[in-house]
């Protein structure tokens, strides 16, 4: 079936350490997104991609980097740098251009110990 | 920039009852509307979206929005509520630069028997 792959599920980090979340879509779109989830907080941004070898900052980009050597990937790694990296990080991908009609991933739960 | 007010952080009904579920937007223009549905710690996905035309627009399970300019508002409704409904909704809105989406904060549902 196509879909939205994320892996891993949970990921338990110590402070300093870098990590790289997995998102993989064999859903043949050009657009992905990557948001950040905390309780109370809706989804905030990290970074998106329209097409392969490009992408842009979100709105929380800080401590996050990405890459899309590949339409069907789009990997975030969340950096020593980020000051609170403890959340559910979601990635999508967009049906049609511009359409808003996000794909969504089951997630990752980051836990810095 | 665009942005959504979800006003009620927690909704509680009856399974039977019906539910409106309140979305205020703040923009200009005409803005895309959305609603989105999350079970808990899944992904998000989309129950309906406003661009223009019928402002009444039914989407799956169900559910239904109205878009009211003069209200600012684009609330969700579903006349009867079933257990399996209990879930944290969320409006979008889209953005100016035509990527991504700026997302509420959420309300959570619980139905009770």
């Amino acid at each position: 079936d196509g879909g939205i792959t994320q892996s891993p599920k949970y990921l338990f980090r110590k402070e300093g350490q870098n990590v790289t979340l997995s998102c993989e879509q064999n859903l043949n779109h050009d657009a992905m997104y990557w948001y950040r989830q905390d309780p109370g907080q809706g989804l905030r941004l990290i970074y998106y991609s329209q097409i392969v070898n490009d992408f842009q900052k979100g709105d929380i980009a800080e401590g996050y980097s990405v890459s899309r050597e590949k339409k069907e990937s789009f990997p975030l790694t969340v950096t020593s740098a980020q000051k609170n990296p403890t959340a559910f990080y979601l990635c999508a991908s967009e049906g049609r251009a511009n359409s808003g009609e996000l794909f969504f991933g089951e997630g990752s739960r980051l836990t810095v110990l | 920039a665009q942005s959504v007010t979800q006003p009620d952080i927690h909704i509680t009904v009856s399974e039977g009852a019906s539910l409106e579920l309140r979305c205020n937007y703040s923009y200009g223009a005409t803005p895309y509307l959305f609603w989105y549905v999350q079970s808990p710690g899944q992904g998000l996905q989309l129950l309906l979206k406003y661009f223009s035309g019928d402002t009444l627009v039914q989407g799956i399970k169900g559910f239904e929005a109205e878009f009211k300019r003069s209200q600012s508002s684009f609330n969700l409704r579903k006349p009867s509520v079933h257990w399996s409904d209990a879930a944290e909704y969320f409006c979008a809105v889209g953005r100016n630069s035509g990527y991504a989406l700026n997302f509420g904060k959420g309300t959570s549902l619980l139905v009770t028997p």
